[in-house]
């Protein structure tokens, strides 16, 4: 059974510094993987997918995101964050022909001035 | 394409009373998703269709909950009777059947029960 696990619930950095935001999945198969964001009382928004062309994958905003399937891992970067970054960002795992899409806990993004 | 559209945004009901959520997927969609986000829970996976039939009802919270998708531009969510702890804001999902393919969000119902 697929299944996805982000590592920190809550992340917290300054303006201009690196953003990392862990997640690590479990997948029989090549799974899809994708990263949502959600601000404040808003919908949810795509901000990358892993489509298996490329193992780094980048985004809007600035991220990105590296596929490592040893480490079964896709944690999401930006170099700089900025303060319109704070949200909170869903690591997505797809199951492979079935196509159910579960969401990891989530992990809340501050970004101090 | 206008997106995936749900109605209403906004509900406040009583306890007991039948609450139906509604949703309208992308044209050409294959597949549909009903989840629930709640602080404690996040989100969670509901029930999802592949062509209007349903795939896996496994999150449903109980019998409470049902949904319909009787053709492939509309499916409900009904909870009947309502209580308090369905509060929470219900997002409806829809995705091409293709692989690596993304699935594209409605903007939520937030559902109040009192």
């Amino acid at each position: 059974a697929q299944s996805v696990t982000q590592l920190d619930s809550h992340v917290s950095v300054s303006e201009g510094t690196p953003v990392l935001l862990r997640c690590n999945y479990s997948s029989s198969y090549s799974p899809s993987l994708f990263w949502y964001v959600q601000h404040p009382n808003k919908g949810l928004q795509l901000l990358l997918k892993y489509t298996s062309a490329a193992t780094l994958v980048k985004g809007i905003n600035g991220f990105e995101a590296e596929f490592k399937k040893s480490e079964t891992s896709f944690h999401l970067t930006k170099p700089s964050a900025h303060m319109s970054d704070a949200a909170e960002y869903f690591c997505v795992v797809s199951t492979t022909g079935g196509f159910k899409t579960i969401f990891g806990a989530g992990t809340r993004l501050f970004v101090k001035a | 394409d206008a997106g995936v559209i749900q109605s209403p945004r906004h509900e406040v009901t009583e306890m007991g009373q039948e609450v139906t959520l509604r949703c309208k997927p992308i044209s050409g969609h294959d597949y549909l998703f009903w989840y629930r986000q709640t602080m404690m829970r996040g989100l969670e996976l509901l029930i999802y269709f592949n062509n209007n039939v349903p795939i896996d009802d496994s999150g449903m919270p109980e019998d409470r909950f049902s949904a319909k998708m009787p053709n492939a531009s509309f499916s409900t969510l009904k909870i009947q009777p309502s209580e308090p702890r369905d509060s929470a804001v219900y997002f409806c999902a829809s995705r091409p059947g293709a692989e690596f393919t993304e699935a594209f969000f409605g903007q939520g119902t937030r559902l109040t029960v009192v």
